[in-house]
């Protein structure tokens, strides 16, 4: 089975701090994801990455940034966070072809203070 | 612009009882549409995905979408809701050609009574 490995599921951060969000995916997927969930909003698509040091803006992406320098790990980094940040952040990994179906991790609940 | 739109915050059934999760969807071409299921404090889980071919998708869990091309529907049902459906269901459109990018609707919550 896939599984997608989100390293911290709870955090709680301070105004201003440099905070990094972990994905590890072990199936040897191309694409891997990370949206933010709200309540009322559903799923909003931070960023993407198709290929190792590849990335490209999802729908959100101010205030984030991503690296991705192995293909199984995908880093969400908020360079200076906000209370505004706080939120459930899901990653996801799929392989690639089309038609394939996206795996989420668990979530990591973020609340900055 | 492409969009997903999930009409209903909430949905209670009684157990037993059929259930209908609304999704419409706004796409230019062919839509690659999708359900997914989230549990609390859970990730997300793939129900079901139409792609082509009969327009009655079967998925896990014994629910089932009805794709209807005129109506830009996507429902998703269920014959005999259980209590343990109780989550919040997630509609999904693939929104470029050959990625598994893709927009989510807001989410309905699905209540199911004993």
């Amino acid at each position: 089975d896939v599984k997608v490995t989100q390293s911290s599921r709870y955090l709680v951060k301070r105004t201003g701090e440099k905070v990094f969000l972990e994905c590890v995916q072990d199936m040897d997927h191309e694409n891997m994801f990370w949206y933010r969930q709200d309540p009322g909003l559903g799923l909003r698509l931070i960023y993407f990455s198709y290929d190792v040091k590849m990335k490209e803006k999802g729908d959100i992406p101010e205030g984030y940034s991503v690296s991705r320098e192995k293909k199984e790990r995908f880093s969400l980094i908020l360079e200076s966070a906000s209370t505004n940040q706080t939120s459930m952040y899901l990653c996801a990994s799929s392989l690639g072809a089309r038609r394939t179906r996206i795996y989420f991790g668990e979530g990591s609940w973020l609340t900055v203070v | 612009a492409q969009s997903v739109a999930q009409p209903e915050d909430q949905v209670n059934v009684a157990e037993g009882n059929p259930l209908t999760v609304k999704c419409t969807y706004s796409v230019s071409g062919n839509p690659y549409l999708f359900w997914y299921v989230q549990y609390p404090n859970r990730g997300l889980q793939f129900l079901l995905k139409y792609i082509t071919g009969d327009n009655l998708v079967k998925g896990s869990y014994g629910f089932e979408a009805e794709f209807n091309k005129s109506q830009t529907s996507f429902h998703l049902k269920k014959p005999s809701a259980l209590v343990s459906d109780s989550a919040l269901y997630f509609c999904a459109v693939r929104v470029r050609f050959n990625t598994d990018k893709l927009i989510f609707g807001t989410g309905t919550r699905l209540q199911v009574f004993p």
